[in-house]
């Protein structure tokens, strides 16, 4: 089993705050990180699929980058709306099953 | 949306009673993954499917078995179901596995076992 730590669990904003959080995972035989928007009584909805060392991305206000060698990848988001409530998830990819994250619980307030 | 439906979407069983959920896809897509999602747990890998038949544990099998007699259906079975399976049960799909492809979801079966 690998372990994937978010940081942290929840976060509470005001609209138009920027904000970011961590994935952390073990380096070593890293393949893939996914990172996916999870909103209430929806299922989860993919991101980012990045593989790569210095993997960045980018989705409107979202974007995602990735550390490899250290085991880490930051999620930002730029002026956060309150649509942008959600938990985010992190995914790794290894031997042939992804392991997830606990999630950050994102909340944006008015 | 993807094509993937689960259902049914909500059970209250109870202990002991077998218990069947479905996973149905219409993307031919190859893999099929049962997760369970629990506070503090995320979402925890109970089994896989990598084709017709083929099928593998993943990190909390225990009580859990699987079937997948053609491409589009992921049946998960409780044998006999116990209050700690209380949950809530997603399904997923992929087209590739190596991490390539982000999962789609279906939208989940909330199991409750009294």
């Amino acid at each position: 089993i690998l372990n994937v730590e978010q940081s942290p669990q929840s976060l509470h904003v005001q609209e138009g705050d920027s904000t970011n959080f961590t994935c952390s995972f073990p380096s070593s035989n890293f393949y893939a990180l996914h990172w996916y928007r999870w909103e209430t009584a929806k299922s989860p909805e993919a991101l980012f699929v990045m593989t790569l060392n210095g993997d960045e991305k980018k989705k409107g206000r979202i974007s995602a980058t990735l550390n490899t060698k250290e085991g880490y990848s930051y999620l930002y988001i730029k002026g956060s709306q309150p649509e942008d409530s959600a938990t985010y998830l992190c995914a790794i990819y290894n031997f042939n099953k992804f392991y997830f994250g606990s999630g950050t619980k994102l909340n944006v307030k008015p | 949306d993807a094509g993937i439906t689960q259902s049914p979407r909500h059970k209250v069983t109870e202990t002991g009673t077998p218990v069947t959920l479905r996973c149905h896809q219409t993307e031919n897509h190859r893999y099929m993954y049962w997760y369970r999602q629990d506070p503090g747990h995320g979402l925890r890998l109970i089994h896989y499917s990598y084709g017709v038949k083929d099928t593998d544990k993943g990190e909390v099998s225990d009580g859990y078995s699987v079937s997948r007699s053609k491409t589009e259906d992921f049946l998960l079975t409780l044998e006999s179901a116990t209050s700690s399976q209380t949950s809530v049960y997603f399904c997923a799909i992929s087209q590739r596995t190596g991490g390539e492809d982000g999962y789609t979801f279906g939208s989940g079966t909330r199991l409750t076992v009294v």
